[in-house]
């Protein structure tokens, strides 16, 4: 079946615009996360759901960072008002429950 | 907090030749182990994951890990490497405590010679 999908692929923006970053999930799978992977390091957690709740956001780094996931399927990670720092890869996985996440290409983000 | 230490920055080894990247996580309880590799381009993929039971797993495409409690740690082996294992490849710790955030090694980039 079909896997995690993210778009855009590939995002250039420029200093303080909004982003939006789409995650379409593994069709039936309960729980969604966000990681955040920076170049020569390995992912970074930013927030998790299950269903439509938001069980943790403790790794949001700062409130220009969001996250929804209204019907408890497609997520959306909101950065408002982006920085050069805010550059990195952003990474989805969904689960059926539990630890074992599947990951989706991810969604370059370069803020010029 | 948990975290997870892999040593090697960079390994290359010839195609045929044994294999085996290093983990070390601290965490206080015992700890959901996973080992994820990502290709050029792609999304990270799920080798194999310790949970409980035997701490030898065996994982896709040959792979195996060893649960060392006392060593605090969880290396990944393959006997014989082929080139298209030439990738990085990343430990992770779950935390467990009603939270399903991995923390995640630096990784290790392993270059494969023919």
């Amino acid at each position: 079946g079909a896997g995690v999908s993210q778009s855009p692929r590939y995002k250039v923006t420029k200093r303080g615009q909004d982003v939006a970053l789409r995650c379409d999930p593994i069709s039936g799978h309960v729980s969604l996360y966000w990681y955040r992977q920076a170049l020569g390091q390995g992912p970074e957690f930013l927030t998790y759901f299950n269903y439509e709740a938001q069980q943790d956001k403790s790794g949001l780094p700062n409130d220009r960072f969001s996250a929804e996931r209204p019907e408890g399927s497609i997520s959306t990670l909101t950065i408002q008002r982006t920085e050069q720092r805010d550059s990195a890869m952003y990474r989805c996985a969904s689960s059926l429950q539990g630890y074992e996440q599947y990951f989706g290409p991810g969604t370059r983000l370069t803020v010029t | 907090a948990q975290s997870v230490t892999q040593p090697d920055i960079h390994i290359t080894v010839s195609e045929g030749a044994s294999l085996e990247l290093r983990c070390n996580y601290s965490y206080g309880a015992t700890p959901y182990l996973f080992w994820y590799v990502q290709s050029p381009g792609q999304g990270l993929q799920l080798l194999l994951k310790y949970f409980s039971g035997d701490t030898l797993v065996q994982g896709i495409k040959g792979f195996e890990a060893e649960f060392k409690r006392s060593q605090s740690s969880f290396n990944l082996r393959k006997p014989s490497v082929h080139w298209s294992d030439a990738a990085e490849y990343f430990c992770a710790v779950g935390a467990g405590a009603g939270s399903y955030q991995l923390t995640f090694g630096k990784g290790t980039k392993l270059s494969v010679i023919p």
